[in-house]
């Protein structure tokens, strides 16, 4: 069966960077994107980018784009997401999910990882 | 970008209930469009793709409808298991989320 499992918890200082893993198994690793969304404390759903294991494109929210870096290592199916010069209001769940484009949705999501950006 | 506008923010229901939420894109979007159900501590799960499809495994009473800028999920008949949050989501090479509604017990 498809499973999306994601690194955990991270506790970061302001400044500081973090990197969360997203390893996939079940279906064809490069056949499909890697999407990444985050959800502040009781705020809803931002989207931030998505990458192609396969080809290596990539997709930017606006907003991350500079400051968030989406990679993936095909030899392990695994997806990284790497986000830089953390701040407080980046406190959030970070979510991926694989991306089905021909639905144009994320269908099997991880289960989240707490980033805490605090001093 | 594409915004998209989703309401109401707040539904309150009963069981049996028929409940539909609107979300409204800012441009047209064709029909890429989906519908998510968010319970708390949990991931989303996809239950509408491209408009109106239904994702397998999700039960008939949702549904979907819409095309360009206006789309509705509808619930036929609200469940114990469906009081949760909803998303909207487009799909036009980037995403976008709409603000969430919470379905809520009245």
């Amino acid at each position: 069966q498809i499973q999306v499992v994601q690194s955990g918890p991270e506790v970061k200082k302001p400044g500081a960077s973090v990197k969360v893993r997203c390893e996939a198994s079940g279906y064809t690793f490069s056949s499909y994107a890697i999407t990444w969304v985050r959800q502040a404390p009781g705020q809803g759903l931002e989207w931030m980018g998505w990458i192609s294991p396969s080809s290596g494109n990539t997709n930017y929210a606006q907003k991350f784009q500079g400051r968030v870096t989406l990679t993936t290592d095909t030899s392990t199916s695994t997806a990284y997401m790497e986000m830089r010069s953390l701040r407080s209001d980046d406190t959030a769940v970070y979510y991926c999910a694989r991306f089905n484009a021909i639905h144009g949705c994320g269908d099997y999501w991880g289960q989240g990882t707490l980033v805490t950006v605090s001093s | 970008d594409i915004q998209m506008t989703q309401s109401p923010s707040t539904l309150s229901a009963s069981v049996g209930d028929r409940v539909t939420i609107t979300c409204r894109a800012s441009q047209s979007i064709g029909n890429w469009l989906a519908w998510y159900q968010q319970k708390p501590g949990k991931a989303p799960k996809v239950l509408i793709y491209q408009a109106s499809a239904l994702e397998s495994g999700v039960p008939s009473r949702f549904s979907g409808s819409g095309s360009g800028t206006e789309f509705t999920l509808t619930i036929s008949s609200l469940q114990p298991d469906d009081f949760a949050n909803y998303y909207c989501q487009q799909y036009n090479s980037h995403w976008t989320f709409g603000q969430g509604t919470k379905v809520e017990i009245k």
